[in-house]
């Protein structure tokens, strides 16, 4: 399984951008990117997934250059309720492998 | 996307005692799900994975005797602590893969916090 390195914490305030880079230097083939939201005391939440180049959708924007061994997370105009922990997972989802939970970012947005 | 839920939400038991969690998925059929858990501060660790119809796959350092998992059907999976013990209070989370285009996608449930005394 490929091993996630994700900035411990990182700090934002409202109404910015934030991208959220994920080092996967030993990404597989046919492993993809997902990226998770947790608050705390709750179960981590989908955010997006992809295997290539951007995939966007009405949260965040995931993008993923062509050695795919990085990934980025755009959240735009963050808000206080964006305060939660990032996880980015690698992995074969095809074959059905789990995911293994590296130790995500921890975002705070202040006001 | 897909919903995954837990139930108990919480639960507070006496020493010695073995609690019960289910984890369902609500809107789909799902041969495997997975059980975590997480303790304070800390990310989510895999303890094993439960297959419909067929034993779990334990985790290396996870009691497979003191875990018992049972997934009886396509959308329900029970993880049963048994003679539970302080140190076994955490979080526990379980999730479930749902097959999208070109790939599959797992979704969490909501966690449920057991606290032993």
């Amino acid at each position: 399984l490929a091993k996630t390195t994700q900035p411990i914490s990182m700090d934002s305030y409202e109404g910015q951008e934030v991208n959220i880079t994920c080092s996967h230097n030993n990404i597989a083939t046919n492993d993809y990117i997902t990226w998770y939201q947790q608050f705390p005391s709750q179960g981590p939440r989908f955010i997006i997934q992809g295997y290539k180049t951007k995939v966007t959708n009405e949260v965040a924007s995931l993008f993923i250059p062509a050695d795919r061994k990085s990934s980025t997370l755009s959240l735009p105009r963050v808000s206080l309720s964006d305060t939660a922990v990032y996880y980015c997972l690698v992995g074969d989802n095809n074959a059905g492998n789990m995911l293994t939970f590296g130790g995500g970012t921890r975002l705070m947005v202040k006001p | 996307g897909a919903v995954v839920s837990q139930h108990p939400s919480w639960v507070i038991c006496k020493s010695g005692t073995s609690v019960k969690i289910e984890c369902r998925s609500l809107d789909f059929q799902a041969t495997t799900m997975f059980w975590y858990r997480q303790f304070p501060k800390q990310s989510l660790m895999l303890m094993a994975t439960s297959n419909e119809g067929s034993k779990a796959t334990y985790e290396q350092g996870v009691e497979k005797d003191k875990f018992l998992i049972n997934h009886a059907s396509l959308t329900l999976s029970t993880l049963t602590v048994t003679s539970a013990h302080p140190e076994d209070s955490s979080f526990y989370i379980c999730s479930a893969r749902v097959r999208t285009s070109g790939s599959q996608t797992q979704y969490f449930g909501p966690g449920t916090r057991l606290l032993v005394l």
